[in-house]
């Protein structure tokens, strides 16, 4: 079965610093991979997504994801973080039978003045 | 266009009490998804449908059932409701991304 595992539960950053969110997964084929972002109260809204190509895909909001097969690995990065980027993300893998989405666990992001 | 649309936004049950949550989409989508969301665990999938008049089980399907009788809507029922439903449901439907609704809040007391 695929699973997503973000190890981060919970990060703080200071507001202009730069970012890393990590996301492994576990799925037996070729992944489908997506970066969801969740404000408190609101749905979850797409950042980006990587099906094949470029292995470095980017997203909105100045976000980027480089997805690397050897590590199973799809980290988040921003290189500089303004604080309106505080909310939860959530890494996801499609299921590509069902095209349904294992989500893994977020990483809540703090940003600080 | 609205994309996807949830109701309501929130509710409250007593144990035992029954409910239907509606979504509808509007970018005529074939697939779509009913998921849970609970602290620490991310969202989790209960019944999706691949298109009109099907359906078929996720991962944490007990407690619910639904129905797929137009294409744009998908409905999520709770027959006896539970405090262990207490949770935020989303709806999503998708070609290859998929889109989600904002969210319905329910409290089962």
């Amino acid at each position: 079965a695929q699973s997503v595992t973000q190890p981060d539960i919970h990060i703080t950053v200071s507001e202009g610093a730069s970012l890393e969110l990590r996301c492994n997964y576990s799925y037996g084929a070729t992944p489908y991979l997506f970066w969801y972002v969740q404000s408190p109260g609101q749905g979850l809204q797409l950042l980006l997504k990587y099906f094949s190509g470029d292995t470095l895909v980017q997203g909105i909001k100045g976000f980027e994801a480089e997805f690397k097969r050897s590590q199973s690995s799809f980290n988040l990065r921003k290189p500089s973080v303004h604080w309106s980027d505080a909310a939860e993300y959530f890494c996801a893998v499609m299921d590509t039978g069902r095209r349904a989405l294992t989500f893994g666990s977020g990483t809540r992001l703090q940003v600080q003045p | 266009n609205a994309g996807v649309t949830q109701t309501p936004k929130f509710r409250v049950l007593k144990t035992g009490q029954s409910m239907t949550l509606l979504c509808a989409q509007d970018m005529n989508h074939e697939y779509m998804y009913w998921y849970r969301q609970d602290p620490g665990m991310g969202l989790r999938l209960i019944h999706y449908s691949v298109g009109e008049g099907t359906t078929a089980k996720g991962e944490v399907p007990d407690g619910y059932n639904v129905s797929r009788l137009k294409k744009q809507n998908f409905l999520l029922g709770l027959e006896s409701a539970a405090p262990s439903q207490t949770s935020v449901y989303f709806c999503a439907s998708s070609y290859e991304t998929q889109y989600f609704g904002p969210g319905t809040r329910l409290l089962v007391l």
